[in-house]
């Protein structure tokens, strides 16, 4: 079946730093990518997306890109922020019609000042 | 409006015990969602319904139950509580055209 597996975490940074959070897929077909993020204490809360091969999702200062020769969807943010400090999630959607997420582990980010 | 809320936000049970988690979104979606969250192991989906009036096991069904009582409401219960249930639990639902899921603030619950 459809999987996701990213890398494991804990990441620490400090302000300003490069951020790579890597993610792999395995799926039939052509799923959807997402990146989702959960702030201390809340919901999951999307963060970017795409939707076919060579789409780059971005948002907040995040970016990342489908890559379907690699099967991957890695996150990154030139220079993180104190507040990018929470778990982000990697996850697909392969199924048409009802959205059913398959999601990775989540990676816990903490940035220091 | 105020989006996907959840009932309650704690709970502790004792094993064999049973209750109903409540759900409701009021941005009109067709499909719900209810997923457990697990230390390293991310997000599994127990069950969803993709439209009102149906609703379809996910990864991670045995020991649930599911009733859409209307399009609003999507509520998950547990007929006899095990340890094995302690989670956290988050109920979605999805705007098919933007391809967002919208989730709820979670509901911590323990099974001692």
């Amino acid at each position: 079946g459809d999987s996701v597996t990213q890398m494991e975490g804990p990441v620490t940074l400090s302000e300003e730093a490069f951020l790579t959070i890597n993610c792999t897929y395995t799926a039939t077909g052509y799923p959807s990518l997402f990146w989702y993020v959960q702030y201390p204490g809340e919901g999951l809360q999307l963060l970017l997306k795409a939707t076919k091969a060579d789409d780059k999702g971005s948002n907040k200062g995040f970016e990342a890109t489908y890559r379907k020769e690699t099967t991957s969807f890695h996150l990154e943010k030139g220079s993180v922020q104190v507040s990018d400090s929470a778990v982000y999630f990697c996850a697909l959607s392969g199924s048409k019609g009802a959205q059913k997420l398959v999601f990775g582990q989540g990676t816990r980010l903490t940035i220091n000042p | 409006n105020a989006g996907v809320t959840q009932t309650p936000k704690f709970q502790v049970l004792k094993t064999g015990q049973s209750m109903t988690l409540q759900c409701a979104q009021d941005m009109n979606h067709n499909s719900m969602y209810w997923y457990r969250q697990d230390p390293g192991m991310g997000l599994r989906l127990i069950y969803y319904s993709a439209s009102e009036g149906t609703t379809d096991k996910g990864e991670v069904p045995n020991g649930y139950n599911v009733s859409r009582l209307n399009k609003r409401e999507f509520s998950l219960r547990l007929e006899s509580a095990a340890p094995s249930q302690t989670s956290v639990y988050f109920c979605a639902s999805t705007d098919r055209a933007t391809d967002t899921q919208y989730f709820g603030p979670g509901t911590r619950l323990t099974v001692l």
